[in-house]
């Protein structure tokens, strides 16, 4: 089982509808979550962070956070083209002392006009 | 101010030759890690630096990937003996620490590597 799971997509929506991303993970752990958007060719960006059980919101976009079912999610609403790219997620992992973020492999978004 | 910078932006090298890939972090940002992304992939995680050491080498693929981290600061990831399958996105991010709310992670423009 991987440890941060993803639909790869594509994920089509169109214009002005609600996109929602999902996301899992596996270690029961972790206590930071995050999502980033990376369009073709660029580097990731960082976009919402979450930490506790609910909803964030910013902007268009919530993140989701429901640790008992290990589930994240983005919802972006009144999408537009330009949010048209490949959404990944991230969780923190802990090794005994350590901690790095996992990253999914993330879901393609196509928003048609 | 100034965000994460990595250097060369491309590189082209011949099958069998070393690479030396350079990341400077946003100033005062104490956790440094390195990922791969091989075209239409996910990130791969190599190594990430909390100060200077390395508390987590668990990604880097083989024994011709290292590391290392001076000052606190820049990085520099060295592949000797490149092979054809090295070709990749090789990106760097820097968080202020490796600890829950400061984990957020910024991006360099990354280092795209081709072995020929």
């Amino acid at each position: 089982q991987k440890e941060v799971e993803q639909n790869s997509g594509p994920l089509s929506v169109p214009e002005g509808a609600i996109a929602s991303l999902n996301c899992t993970y596996s270690d029961r752990g972790s206590q930071s979550f995050f999502w980033y958007r990376q369009y073709s060719g660029k580097s990731p960006e960082l976009i919402m962070s979450i930490y506790s059980n609910g909803d964030k919101e910013d902007g268009r976009f919530t993140a989701q956070l429901n640790k008992a079912s290990q589930y994240v999610s983005l919802l972006i609403r009144d999408s537009q083209p330009s949010d048209s790219a490949t959404y990944l997620c991230a969780v923190n992992s802990r090794y005994s002392s350590a901690s790095k973020i996992i990253f999914g492999s993330g879901t393609r978004l196509s928003i048609r006009p | 101010g100034a965000g994460v910078s990595q250097s060369p932006s491309n590189k082209v090298t011949e099958k069998g030759k070393d690479v030396e890939l350079r990341c400077d972090p946003i100033s005062g940002h104490t956790a440094l890690y390195w990922y791969r992304q091989s075209l239409g992939q996910g990130l791969e995680f190599l190594i990430y630096f909390q100060g200077n050491s390395a508390p987590d080498k668990s990604g880097l693929p083989s024994d011709r990937f290292s590391a290392e981290r001076t000052g606190g600061s820049v990085s520099t990831l060295t592949i000797q003996r490149t092979q054809q399958e090295d070709s990749a996105v090789y990106l760097c991010a820097s968080s202020r620490t490796s600890l829950g709310t400061t984990q957020k992670q910024y991006f360099g423009p990354g280092t795209r590597l081709t072995v020929t």
